[in-house]
């Protein structure tokens, strides 16, 4: 099972900043977060992953709580071809399995003109 | 690098036929996935190899798949024979091996089975 929660929906207005909420409470010391999306009918799409800092590339920030349990993704200028299945997944190290990507449900994120 | 190419893109197929799709990873990645995608269920992680060996395959539905990695720059998920509720979108993803990796994935193949 996923160990992520995520809202099943957002809507957000083009131009605007678009911030993802994620609940992994039951994060351990050595797992990472990753954020991944999925456009209609294509593969998923790699976004940015942390540890214990704030990232940001040039998709994405990603901003994770001091105690790890919770993260936002931030969008910070939300285009139409935002509008996509977005998906936060902790990856770790399963014995030797060397990190399996398991995915919840998502959110799904709706960028209104 | 073309990245994760998968054939076929698009399948359909009779119950009971072999079904055979296919996955070529991207060049030096070491760690491979197989997932399917569902209205109902949504992605499933079906397999994950590491260095051509099967490391997970506690997704696999059941004895009817079986998926196979000769190589490192192939693999197969093979369905004998199929049903209609194998109908899905099949993704194959690739990576460098560890936790802190990115995975790319394949356009996947849209398998119908009538």
């Amino acid at each position: 099972d996923a160990k992520t929660t995520q809202p099943p929906s957002m809507d957000c207005a083009e131009g605007r900043a678009a911030n993802l909420p994620c609940n992994h409470s039951t994060i351990s010391g050595n797992e990472y977060v990753y954020w991944y999306r999925q456009i209609h009918s294509q593969g998923p799409q790699y976004i940015i992953h942390g540890l214990k800092n704030n990232e940001t590339n040039e998709m994405a920030s990603l901003i994770i709580t001091e105690d790890r349990k919770s993260s936002t993704l931030i969008l910070p200028h939300a285009t139409l071809r935002d509008t996509a299945v977005y998906y936060c997944i902790v990856r770790g190290n399963y014995g030797g399995s060397q990190g399996n990507l398991i995915f919840g449900k998502g959110t799904k994120l709706s960028v209104k003109p | 690098d073309a990245g994760v190419i998968q054939s076929p893109r698009h399948e359909v197929t009779e119950m009971g036929q072999e079904v055979t799709l296919r996955c070529k990873p991207i060049s030096g990645h070491n760690s491979l996935f197989w997932y399917r995608q569902t209205m109902m269920r949504g992605l499933e992680l079906l397999i994950y190899f590491n260095n051509n060996v099967p490391i997970d395959d506690s997704g696999m539905p059941e004895d009817r798949f079986s998926a196979k990695m000769p190589n490192a720059s192939f693999s197969t998920l093979k369905i004998q024979p199929s049903e209609p509720r194998d109908s899905a979108v099949y993704f194959c993803a690739s990576s460098l091996a560890g936790q802190a990796t990115e995975a790319f994935f394949g356009q996947g193949t849209r398998l119908t089975v009538v």
